[in-house]
C-alpha cells in the first residue's frame, strides 16, 4: 500500500516570507510527483509536478524532489494571501493506471 | 470547454437510500477515477477506470459502484446509503499516455446521509 505523508500542521507565514511543504512517500517506484492546491469548498488544480531528481520552478513556486530520500518538498516565495490554501502531495506509483496516492494535505495561512 | 462535470453538487440522502452520482467529461480522456475526500483527510481512491467497460477497485470501494459504458461517462452509485459514506466526492480524469500526466477534477459533490 504506497503510503504519503504530510506530517506538517497548518503553516502560517508573513505575507512576502517563503512557505516551505514537505512530503515523504514509501513506494520506491513511484514515478511522478504532483502538487496540488485546494481552496476552502473547492476542488484540487494543479500547480505543478516534478519527475526528475532536483529542483523544478514555474513562477514563485520551486519542487524539489530527491528520490533517493523519499521526499518531495514545495517551496512558495513571495508568499501572497491568495496563496492560503490546502496544499496536496500526490505521488503516482508504477503502472499505467495513472492512479495517484494523496497526502493529508498542509494548510498555508498566508498573514497579510 | 467544460472539461469535467458533476452533478450534483449538494445532496441530502435518507440511511438506506440509494443515488447515482454523475460525472461526464468532454476532454477525450480514457481514465477516470472517483474519489471521497473527508473533513481534514487528503483524497481516497473509490473506483477508477482506464477505458470504456473496463473498470477497478481502489483503496476504499466497499458501498459503491461504477459502470464504464462510454469514454466520456462514468457514474458512480450508492445502493444503501450509510452515514460513513457523508463526504465530498470527487470525479477525475486523465489521459492515457505519458506518466506525468495530471488529473483534472471537477467541482464535487458533497453529500450528507442524515
Amino acid at each position: 500500500q504506497k503510503e504519503v505523508e504530510q506530517n506538517s500542521g497548518p503553516l502560517s507565514v508573513p505575507e512576502g516570507a517563503i512557505a516551505s511543504l514537505n512530503c515523504t512517500y514509501s513506494d520506491r517506484g513511484s514515478q511522478s510527483f504532483f502538487w496540488y492546491r485546494q481552496y476552502s469548498g473547492k476542488s484540487p488544480e494543479l500547480i505543478m509536478f516534478i519527475y526528475s531528481n532536483g529542483d523544478k520552478e514555474d513562477g514563485r513556486f520551486t519542487a524539489q524532489l530527491n528520490k533517493a530520500s523519499q521526499y518531495v518538498s514545495l517551496l512558495i516565495r513571495d508568499s501572497q494571501p491568495s496563496d492560503s490554501a490546502t496544499y496536496l502531495c500526490a505521488v503516482k506509483g508504477p503502472g499505467g493506471n495513472n492512479r495517484l496516492a494523496f497526502g493529508k494535505g498542509n494548510q498555508v495561512v498566508v498573514i497579510p | 470547454n467544460a472539461g469535467v462535470t458533476q452533478t450534483p453538487k449538494f445532496r441530502i440522502l435518507k440511511i438506506g437510500q440509494s443515488m447515482t452520482l454523475q460525472c461526464t467529461q468532454d476532454m477525450n480522456h480514457n481514465y477516470m477515477y472517483w474519489y471521497r475526500q473527508d473533513p481534514g483527510m487528503g483524497l481516497k481512491l473509490i473506483y477508477y477506470s482506464v477505458g470504456a467497460g473496463i473498470t477497478d477497485k481502489g483503496e476504499v470501494p466497499n458501498g459503491y459502484n461504477v459502470s464504464r459504458s462510454t469514454t466520456e461517462d462514468f457514474p458512480l452509485r450508492l445502493e444503501l446509503a450509510a452515514p460513513s459514506q457523508t463526504s465530498v466526492y470527487f470525479c477525475a480524469s486523465s489521459v492515457r499516455t505519458g506518466f506525468n500526466q495530471p488529473q483534472h477534477f471537477g467541482d464535487g459533490t458533497r453529500l450528507s446521509i442524515l
